[in-house]
């Protein structure tokens, strides 16, 4: 099962240009969401986190917005920029262990 | 330091050796995590410590995967026995605490088993 979805596994976006992903959780449990930026060959990077008890969180060009009642979470990046080009997840850690729960991932390619 | 440092970069290993990871989890991070990559970008749980103790290991294959994190050293992942199936790339994260904080990665050790 599941828990945590991204069911576009590619987008591509012009440069200057507003990047939505999106991400679907079933586990009404989790409280806290993570968005990470992973290059090839690299770790994943941490860009920015969102609590249940919010419904918006921004830094910078990068904002996340969470919608409880349909269980769904999107990151907003504006301006999409080439270095955004990327594979960005979605993951929620376990109440019970921390551990994270991660979604598939979506190829992010920010076209000239 | 200020970032997880794992060490090597790459493996290899025959069927049947050990292998052996290290982990430097970023100062002051109570939290490490492990987690495998097998496919592309599926990440599965192994272990977790609080300081030097087992917080969960519910991902260990028990049998031939062990891990420990000692005071003043790095963090260590060992895989007895290695077989074509471990070849993976291992990520170590660590976050100041357990819980809804972000844990921050390694860049990975890639292991091959042939």
């Amino acid at each position: 099962d599941q828990q945590v979805k991204q069911n576009s596994p590619s987008l591509s976006v012009q440069e200057g240009r507003i990047s939505i992903l999106n991400c679907d959780y079933t586990n009404s449990m989790f409280d806290y969401f993570l968005w990470y930026k992973k290059y090839p060959a690299e770790g994943p990077t941490f860009l920015i986190s969102i609590s249940s008890i919010k419904d918006k969180n921004e830094d910078g060009r990068f904002t996340v917005f969470l919608n409880k009642s349909a269980k769904h979470l999107s990151l907003h990046i504006v301006p999409s920029q080439p270095g955004d080009s990327a594979v960005y997840f979605c993951a929620a850690p376990m109440d019970s262990n921390y551990q994270l729960i991660w979604g598939a991932g979506t190829k992010l390619i920010i076209k000239p | 330091g200020e970032e997880v440092a794992q060490t090597p970069k790459h493996l290899v290993r025959g069927e049947g050796q050990k292998a052996k990871l290290y982990c430097a989890p970023i100062k002051g991070h109570s939290y490490v995590f492990w987690y495998q990559q097998v496919l592309k970008n599926e990440f599965k749980f192994l272990i977790s410590f609080q300081n030097e103790n087992v917080f969960d290991e519910t991902g260990m294959p028990k049998e031939r995967f062990s891990a420990k994190c000692l005071p003043n050293s790095p963090c260590s992942l060992e895989i007895q026995a290695t077989k074509l199936e471990d070849s993976a790339v291992y990520f170590c994260a660590s976050s100041t605490h357990g819980r809804n904080q972000p844990q921050h990665f390694g860049d990975g050790t890639r292991l091959s088993i042939l």
